[in-house]
């Protein structure tokens, strides 16, 4: 079946630190992945997508890598700030959206 | 504003009742998705709408779960003699495009629904 699965569901990173959360995902015909961030009682949302056809997008302060050999997705998030801490979820898209159970970033200051 | 709104946010009912979820997609959206999330887990994708009508039903848990789409815009998910395993947080998002397409989809700020 589809899946989509993060390696560490608690993240604790010092303000000012880069972060890196880590997700994996098992098809390989997935053509189109999102980073989603998600605050306490609020609806996620939308950080930063990439395509298949790209290894490598980045916005502000935010880079998303894309390994497709190993199917593998990655979202760096540079100089971290308190604003960040926040639940994040990969999702991608193979005909319908499959998302991961999230991992919590904590931002200590 | 102009984002997608759900009503209402929060929802207690009585276990065996029945209850209605409202989301208003962006104004032109023409895809919308009903997600289920329980506490500290991910989406649980339930429903998805292109137009008014429902390609893919494959998420809805029971029978005791309906969703409909009028005009192509407002959206309502029924639950029908709701259960205790029915609470969570019900998310409703949209976005431009079919859903096969990718595409960023908007999502809201939630129904809380908690069944005693």
């Amino acid at each position: 079946g589809e899946s989509v699965g993060l390696h560490l569901p608690t993240l604790s990173v010092q303000e000012g630190d880069n972060s890196i959360i880590n997700c994996a995902y098992s098809n390989s015909a997935s053509d189109y992945f999102i980073w989603y961030k998600q605050e306490s009682g609020k609806g996620p949302q939308f950080i930063i997508d990439i395509r298949s056809n790209m290894d490598k997008r980045q916005g502000q302060r935010v880079t998303v890598l894309l390994n497709k050999t190993v199917k593998h997705l990655s979202l760096q998030i540079a100089a971290t700030q308190p604003g960040d801490s926040a639940v994040y979820f990969c999702a991608h898209n193979f005909n319908k959206f499959y998302f991961g159970s999230g991992t919590k970033l904590n931002v200590k200051p | 504003g102009a984002g997608v709104s759900q009503s209402p946010s929060n929802k207690v009912t009585e276990k065996g009742k029945d209850v209605e979820l409202r989301c208003d997609p962006i104004s032109g959206h023409t895809a919308l998705y009903w997600y289920r999330q329980s506490l500290g887990q991910g989406l649980e994708f339930l429903i998805y709408f292109q137009g008014n009508s429902a390609p893919d039903k494959s998420g809805l848990p029971s029978d005791r779960f309906s969703a409909e789409r009028t005009g192509g815009s407002v959206s309502t998910l029924t639950i029908q003699r709701t259960q205790q395993e029915d609470s969570a947080v019900y998310l409703c998002a949209s976005s431009l495009g079919r859903q096969a397409l990718g595409g960023e989809q908007y999502f809201g700020p939630g129904t809380r629904l908690t069944v005693t």
